[in-house]
């Protein structure tokens, strides 16, 4: 099944304590992207990743990394985490040439105490 | 800044109803438009698109309607059911990018 896999579902970590969410695509797709969803803010793109090796910035990227070391695998890696990254993050892929839409991950609700 | 937008963040419907949800996007050069559905604890999840040369498109039970000269995109369900409920975004790319940008989204709520 053509799909887009995120892990952990959820998680609970202490503010500082460095955590990475990991983000696996299957169908050969050339463009990444991590969002994260807030109540009242809608979907805000975090990092993007055109291709192996070429990522960007989107509207909100500081606190966070990425890596593109391979074209299935993109991890969003939050190396001191604090309290204003609660949120829920979504990973999504999309092929390049002709548009089409995105495929979105099932989410990762992370808290930050 | 060039934004899309929805008109109502909630629209409340009866079972068997027709539902439009709208949407006003800002960007002159965007030419391709996406509609997703997202449901409690899911990713959003593709619906609809129509590309610029359009100004209407089917698929099943929805219908898309662009208006290039107001810049106005709508998502039309029929015989909305209780599984229709969820937020609607509405999201649109300009030529040759791969970043969309996204609405923030209306919440359908079918009451049986």
């Amino acid at each position: 099944e053509a799909q887009v896999t995120q892990n952990p579902r959820y998680l609970i970590t202490v503010t500082g304590k460095k955590l990475t969410v990991t983000c696996s695509q299957n169908m050969n797709h050339e463009y990444m992207s991590w969002y994260r969803q807030d109540p009242g803010l809608g979907l805000r793109q975090i990092y993007y990743s055109m291709n192996v090796e070429v990522t960007d910035k989107g509207d909100v990227p500081e606190g966070y990394k990425v890596s593109r070391k391979e074209k299935r695998n993109f991890p969003l890696i939050l190396e001191s985490p604090s309290p204003n990254q609660t949120s829920l993050y979504f990973c999504a892929s999309t092929p390049a040439g002709a548009p089409t839409g995105y495929t979105f991950g099932s989410g990762t609700r992370l808290t930050v105490v | 800044g060039e934004s899309v937008g929805l008109h109502l963040p909630t629209l409340s419907v009866q079972e068997g109803d027709n539902s439009i949800i709208n949407c006003a996007y800002s960007n002159s050069a965007s030419d391709y438009f996406i509609w997703y559905k997202q449901e409690s604890g899911k990713g959003p999840q593709f619906i609809i698109d129509i590309r610029s040369n359009m100004d209407k498109r089917q698929g099943q039970r929805v219908t898309v309607l662009l208006n290039k000269t107001v810049k106005h995109l709508s998502l039309q369900i029929a015989a909305t059911q209780p599984g229709d409920s969820a937020v609607y975004f509405c999201a649109d790319r300009a030529g040759g990018s791969y970043i969309p940008t996204f609405g923030r989204g209306t919440s359908l709520i079918v009451h049986p």
